[in-house]
């Protein structure tokens, strides 16, 4: 299993600005993703966090907006920026374990649940 | 990409009944996998799924892959309040990719 923390758990912002939340993860993973969850809504992949290189985006994102870091094997940033209302979500950083006899199962953080004004 | 649909939306469901929730895809998938997200919590890993036909239980729960791979089921017996939540089936692309369903959001009639 994964333990995962994220900061912060929550935030108000002002349009216009710019959010930078954390993922720490209590073991190396090799794969970590950052997922946006909408009110009432279901989880969309924004991207993959790669160790050392940039992210790999999907369709509808772009590093310019979302643009993410991944110094290392246990830590992850996803900087929401410029933002407006229509980016109110939760957002979740997940990792997968891929070692021999892994589940395949993915652990997700506790998101942090972004409102903007 | 591949999208896999679920059914229904909500579930109101009496205290000691059973329900049944559904994903359905219109190609082929490898796996299946099945999560729950309580009210204001995370998505918590439940099971996976990968042979046709798999039946695989836990306690209360009954998962099913069809004999083609193209749905799959997830039937809770005897509600609890405890069962309260979403639950989301989501299929595991290339690169450990997940592409979720739609949900469905479980309340319960004590």
């Amino acid at each position: 299993s994964a333990v995962i923390s994220q900061k912060p758990s929550r935030d108000i912002c002002q349009r216009g600005t710019s959010l930078t939340i954390q993922c720490q993860v209590d073991s190396q993973v090799t794969m970590m993703f950052w997922y946006r969850q909408q009110p009432g809504q279901s989880l969309t992949l924004i991207a993959t966090a790669n160790q050392g290189s940039e992210a790999t985006y999907e369709s509808g994102f772009v590093i310019d907006k979302f643009p993410i870091s991944r110094p290392n094997l246990t830590f992850s940033t996803l900087t929401v920026s410029n933002m407006s209302p229509e980016d109110s979500s939760i957002y979740l950083c997940s990792v997968v374990q891929t070692q021999l006899g892994a589940r395949g199962e993915q652990f997700f953080g506790p998101g942090t649940r972004l409102t903007v004004l | 990409g591949q999208q896999v649909m679920q059914i229904p939306q909500y579930q109101h469901v009496q205290e000691g009944e059973d329900f049944t929730t559904y994903c359905n895809s219109s190609t082929t998938l490898s796996n299946i996998q099945w999560y729950k997200q309580r009210p204001g919590g995370h998505p918590v890993f439940l099971i996976q799924l990968v042979k046709s036909g798999e039946v695989k239980k836990q306690k209360r729960l009954t998962f099913q892959f069809g004999e083609a791979k193209k749905n799959s089921s997830l039937h809770i017996t005897a509600t609890q309040t405890t069962d309260v939540g979403t639950y989301f089936c989501a299929r595991l692309g290339n690169d450990y990719k997940l592409s979720f369903g739609a949900g469905t959001t479980v309340t319960v009639r004590a």
